[in-house]
This record gives C-alpha cells, sequence and structure tokens, in this order.
C-alpha cells in the first residue's frame, strides 16, 4: 500500500518564476494539507483540501494557492517566487475529521536563486 | 489556537545513555499530540501519539511520552539511545474537536555521540 507520494523530489527555480508541487495521497485518505518546512524550522501549515476546496488556510500570502482533484491528489502553486519561499514542502494525507491521523510524504525541496 | 514550545534545540547524548526531550504546549481547548522524527532530506515520520486514556504512550524504536495535562507537557522519553536516532524530532499538537490542521514545535537536534 503507497503511502503519500509527492513529486518532483528537488528543482530549482528562479525569483519571479511560478512552480507547481505534486501530492498523490495515501490509498482511502480524501483530505490533503500542504506544509512548508524552512531550514532549521517546524513545518508551517499552509492549506487544506477536502472535496476539491480549500477548507482551511495559514499565514500564507496569496501567492500561494493549491488544487485538489476527483482522485483527491492535489497541487500546490506559488506564483512570483521569492528568495523566502525556499523550503521542504511537505504534503499531507489523512481521512476528513480524523485529525490525529496524519501521513507524510517525503517532500519536495525548492530551491530558488 | 494551538501552540507548542520545544524547549531545546540541540540536545547532544552518548551512546546509551538516556534522554529526554521536552515538550510545552497551550491551548485553550482539548488536544491531540504528536512526537514525529525526521532523519536528513526525509520527510515526518510518526513515533507516537496521545489521543486520551492513559497519560504513557509507547511509540516505535522504544520512545515513550508522557502527558501531563497540569504542565501541559508532553515530553518524550528513551532510555538508552543509539547512533541511528540521531535525527530531528517534532512535538506537535491538534484540537480534538475536529479536522484542525498540526501545529509543529520549531524541532529539538538530537546528537547521538559514540
Amino acid at each position: 500500500d503507497a503511502g503519500v507520494t509527492q513529486s518532483p523530489t528537488h528543482l530549482i527555480k528562479t525569483r519571479g518564476q511560478q512552480v507547481t508541487l505534486r501530492c498523490s495521497p495515501k490509498s482511502g485518505h480524501d483530505t490533503v494539507s500542504w506544509y512548508q518546512q524552512a531550514l532549521g524550522q517546524g513545518p508551517q501549515f499552509i492549506f487544506q483540501y477536502y472535496e476539491e476546496e480549500e477548507r482551511q488556510r495559514g499565514n500564507f500570502p496569496d501567492r500561494f494557492s493549491g488544487h485538489q482533484f476527483p482522485n483527491y491528489s492535489s497541487e500546490l502553486n506559488v506564483n512570483a517566487l521569492l528568495l523566502g519561499d525556499s523550503a521542504l514542502y511537505l504534503c499531507a494525507s489523512s481521512l476528513v475529521g480524523v485529525s490525529y491521523g496524519y501521513t507524510f510524504g517525503s517532500g519536495t525541496r525548492l530551491t530558488v536563486v | 489556537a494551538q501552540s507548542v514550545t520545544q524547549l531545546d534545540s540541540q540536545v547532544p547524548v552518548f551512546e546509551e545513555a538516556p534522554v529526554e526531550l521536552r515538550c510545552n504546549y497551550s491551548s485553550s481547548v482539548s488536544v491531540y499530540l504528536f512526537w514525529y522524527v525526521q532523519y536528513p532530506n526525509q520527510g515526518l515520520q510518526l513515533l507516537l501519539k496521545y489521543l486520551s486514556g492513559s497519560t504513557l504512550v509507547k511509540g516505535i524504536n522504544g520512545f515513550e511520552a508522557e502527558f501531563n495535562k497540569s504542565q501541559t507537557s508532553f515530553h518524550l522519553r528513551k532510555p538508552s539511545v543509539h547512533i541511528s536516532d540521531t535525527a530531528e524530532y517534532f512535538c506537535a499538537v491538534s484540537s480534538s474537536s475536529g479536522n484542525t490542521p498540526l501545529v509543529f514545535g520549531k524541532g529539538t537536534r538530537l546528537s547521538v555521540i559514540a
């Protein structure tokens, strides 16, 4: 049974560019959450998707947007990249209403130059 | 809203010695508590979680944690560490009422010295 799959594992982008990160949830899970983990910091909640809608959002600017597809997979989009967006982006899947059952992917390492 | 404070950013310890990683949380509602481990260049792996019931929780790799409601703490312990325990450890909290996101501490870097 595959866990959470994220792609790509690494990528390098230039300031001002746009990036899309992808996440496939664990089988049986219907909710996807995205976290940003800057170097030396704990993960920070970006937003959560359920039934193809953004349900909760952390303190991140509108440059960060997302999408969830009918098969529960999700994308994280970041526009107008800044150097400070360099981080490990983690995807976590869960079942709606079960706030103790998160499964994390291995993350996408984004470097903005 | 919830918050987590991990009191030590780095903890060096000799192999086979005991270790305690400290975590305090703040919340106005009942909570679930978690400890995750992150090895270099990897995602987060759940070590253990407290949902309800016994305040002493046992997890994987010989780790355990004790929930102390009066002190709002959830410290992680292991009686004898191994070199392979060298990693970053994160304490996290979520509300027990609803699908709230996990709130993480800043992490504690455990370095096991041979």
